[in-house]
């Protein structure tokens, strides 16, 4: 199995703002995913994290609005920008193991007042 | 069609009860498959990974059943630290992993 650090574990951020969630894996791994998930909703993806080019976004989903950065094979952030109160959400990276099972980070629980 | 179809619940069952949870799902090219358990506020973490000929770890039994495409998970003498939400997971192929809705277990004391 893959540890995960994600951080910031929680952060309550005003409407406008940007903040940027880190992950860093104690392995090099292949594909790194960004999952969001809203109040008692399943998670949905947002993008897998390419290294060394640019992130894939899934439907709904644009790079101005969540800027993915994969410098090498164990970290990546993800940039919720000019949030808004819908983007409140727990915010989790995951990587998949042999392309198989998925690990995950702790999460990061945003809230946009 | 969702691809991953799961009962949201809520169960809610005594302790020492047996609960059982199915999953279906659309795509008869999915390769791999999972149930994974997420408590409140946490990370969803990985309880079990499901085969063809069924697997069982203590009393957690997963089976597959490719030609009706659905899975299931079968807890045995349910304890109060099994209350949770248990997704389904399916992988078609490569980076391609589908989510359930997630079933919702109490267990009650």
């Amino acid at each position: 199995s893959a540890v995960i650090s994600q951080k910031p574990s929680r952060d309550i951020c005003q409407r406008g703002t940007s903040l940027t969630i880190q992950c860093q894996v104690d392995s090099q791994v292949t594909m790194m995913f960004w999952y969001r998930q809203q109040p008692g909703q399943s998670l949905t993806l947002i993008a897998t994290a390419n290294q060394g080019s640019e992130a894939t976004y899934e439907s709904g989903f644009v790079i101005d609005k969540f800027p993915i950065s994969r410098p090498n094979l164990t970290f990546s952030t993800l940039t919720v920008s000019n949030m808004s109160p819908e983007d409140s959400s727990i915010y989790l990276c995951s990587v998949s193991a042999m392309g198989e099972k998925l690990f995950f980070g702790s999460g990061t629980q945003l809230s946009v007042l | 069609r969702k691809e991953v179809e799961q009962d949201p619940g809520p169960f809610n069952v005594p302790e020492g009860a047996t609960v059982a949870f199915n999953c279906t799902y659309s795509n008869s090219a999915s390769q791999s498959f999972f149930w994974y358990r997420q408590d409140c506020r946490k990370e969803p973490k990985l309880l079990m990974s499901v085969y063809s000929s069924g697997n069982e770890d203590g009393r957690f039994t997963a089976q597959l059943n490719r030609a009706s495409q659905y899975i299931s998970l079968l807890i045995r003498d349910s304890k109060l630290s099994d209350s949770a939400t248990y997704l389904c997971v399916v992988n078609i192929f490569g980076n391609q992993f589908y989510f359930g809705t997630g079933t919702s277990l109490t267990v009650i004391p």
